[in-house]
């Protein structure tokens, strides 16, 4: 069974740092692109960023490009999303999600449980 | 990036309706296009995946069409257990940017 299990998330101040995991089970987890998405308290869905099977091409939404760093250990089965001079308007439930590379349009097919970071003084 | 609008924001229906919705890309992205449901609290579920297929385990009540700019979510007889946010998402080049999500809500 495909499982993706987020930690990291908490309440951290203005300008301050946090490092999102997300432990995967269930499939071969390098064989396979990564996503962050999050979700603001009663908006909708924004993509972040992704990170192809072998990590060494990322890409990233513009409202956190500079800030935040996607990255992956294959050998150890995790997900990292190291997110820096945190805003306000980054407070939001945090989602590590599986492309399904395996077919031409990779869809989200896996999704973990959602992790919320809140930024506040 | 590429625009995902959808229609429309919200809509209320009964049990045993059929269901529409539609999204709409600012530029063609051929069939790169997914369609999710949300619960609230709970993580989205892929349920259609390059415009028209059906990701394994969904009922087959759920339906999608389209290609270009133009697709089509339809629920042919809705359940109780439809009632939901749905998003659609573009996967033709990042951002992979979402929809703003269609509520269905009951009557």
């Amino acid at each position: 069974e495909v499982q993706l299990v987020e930690s990291g998330g908490g309440l951290v101040q203005p300008g301050g740092s946090l490092r999102l995991s997300c432990a995967a089970s269930g499939f071969t987890f390098s064989s396979y692109w990564m996503d962050w998405v999050r979700q603001a308290p009663g908006k909708g869905l924004v993509w972040v960023s992704r990170i192809n099977s072998d990590g060494s091409s990322t890409s990233y939404a513009d409202s956190v490009k500079g800030r935040f760093t996607i990255s992956r250990d294959n050998a150890n089965n995790t997900l990292y999303l190291q997110m820096n001079s945190l805003r306000a308007e980054d407070t939001a439930v945090y989602y590590c999600a599986r492309e399904n590379s395996m077919t031409t349009v990779n869809p989200t097919d896996y999704w973990g449980q959602g992790t919320l970071v809140t930024v506040s003084s | 990036d590429i625009q995902m609008t959808q229609s429309p924001s919200s809509l209320s229906a009964s049990v045993g309706d059929k269901v529409t919705i539609t999204c709409r890309a600012s530029q063609s992205i051929t069939f790169y296009l997914n369609w999710y449901q949300q619960k609230p609290g709970k993580a989205p579920k892929l349920l259609i995946y390059a415009a028209s297929s059906l990701q394994s385990g969904v009922p087959s009540r759920f339906s999608g069409s389209g290609s270009g700019t133009d697709f089509t979510l339809t629920i042919s007889s809705l359940q109780p257990e439809d009632f939901a946010t749905y998003y659609c998402q573009q996967s033709y080049i990042t951002p992979r940017t979402f929809g703003q999500g269609t509520k269905v809500e009951i009557k």
